[in-house]
């Protein structure tokens, strides 16, 4: 049983649509984090939260928002999709202190 | 900003070399963690270290964190192919949102 679990895990979007991932954790983790991973730039951090309604900027935040209305779920959302958005997007949650992120399968996005 | 690079980029190497796979900061870290990531996944977490100078091992993976806490290495024995993925090295530091600092990563391909 998943203790993340990201949703869709593939999705091809028009420019200009609004686009919302998913992203639900069983684990009771407090810190969550949306990444975007692209060849050559390696994993860029884009939001993260640190609990329920707690939410804050990553290196990459422009043109996306994130909600989390509650512990286990983390919803990431393209304003308006671009084709620069077009990547491979991880959720991850950690305990906090000196353990490790547990990532989600990832959903693969692709804005034509 | 805190920085990780890794070194190499990229390995290709023949089922039982030795290999180590390096990582480097100018910063220092209150932990180094090491993820392995294969193709269509999100990076699974091998191992974290908080001590400067600590060496863990797992199996045939020995992991060092350097002495000022500032660099890593994994050194891997006797590789076999399905240790092929990407490595990842990534530091934690003392911020707000628990994150992790994550070096661009380096991809071992161990051929038979």
């Amino acid at each position: 049983d998943a203790g993340i679990t990201q949703s869709p895990r593939h999705k091809v979007t028009e420019t200009g649509t609004p686009v919302t991932l998913r992203c639900h954790q069983t684990e009771n983790h407090r810190y969550m984090y949306w990444y975007r991973q692209d060849p050559g730039h390696g994993l860029r951090l884009i939001h993260y939260s640190y609990g329920v309604k707690d939410t804050d900027k990553g290196e990459v935040s422009d043109g996306y928002s994130v909600s989390r209305s509650k512990t286990e779920d983390f919803l990431l959302t393209l304003e308006s999709a671009t084709s620069s958005q077009t990547s491979v997007y991880f959720c991850a949650t950690r305990t906090g202190g000196a353990y490790g992120y547990t990532f989600g399968s990832g959903t693969r996005l692709t804005v034509v | 900003t805190q920085l990780l690079e890794q070194s190499p980029q990229f390995l290709s190497i023949q089922e039982g070399e030795n290999l180590t796979v390096y990582c480097n900061s100018s910063s220092v870290f209150s932990s180094l963690q090491w993820y392995r990531q294969e193709p269509g996944e999100g990076p699974v977490l091998l191992v974290t270290v908080v001590t400067g100078g600590e060496v863990k091992k797992l199996k045939r993976l020995t992991f060092q964190f350097g002495d000022a806490r500032k660099d890593s290495s994994l050194h891997i024995t006797a590789a076999q192919p399905g240790d092929t993925g990407l490595y990842l090295c990534a530091g934690g530091g003392n911020n707000a949102g628990n994150m992790l600092t994550f070096g661009g990563g380096t991809r071992l391909m161990v051929k038979p």
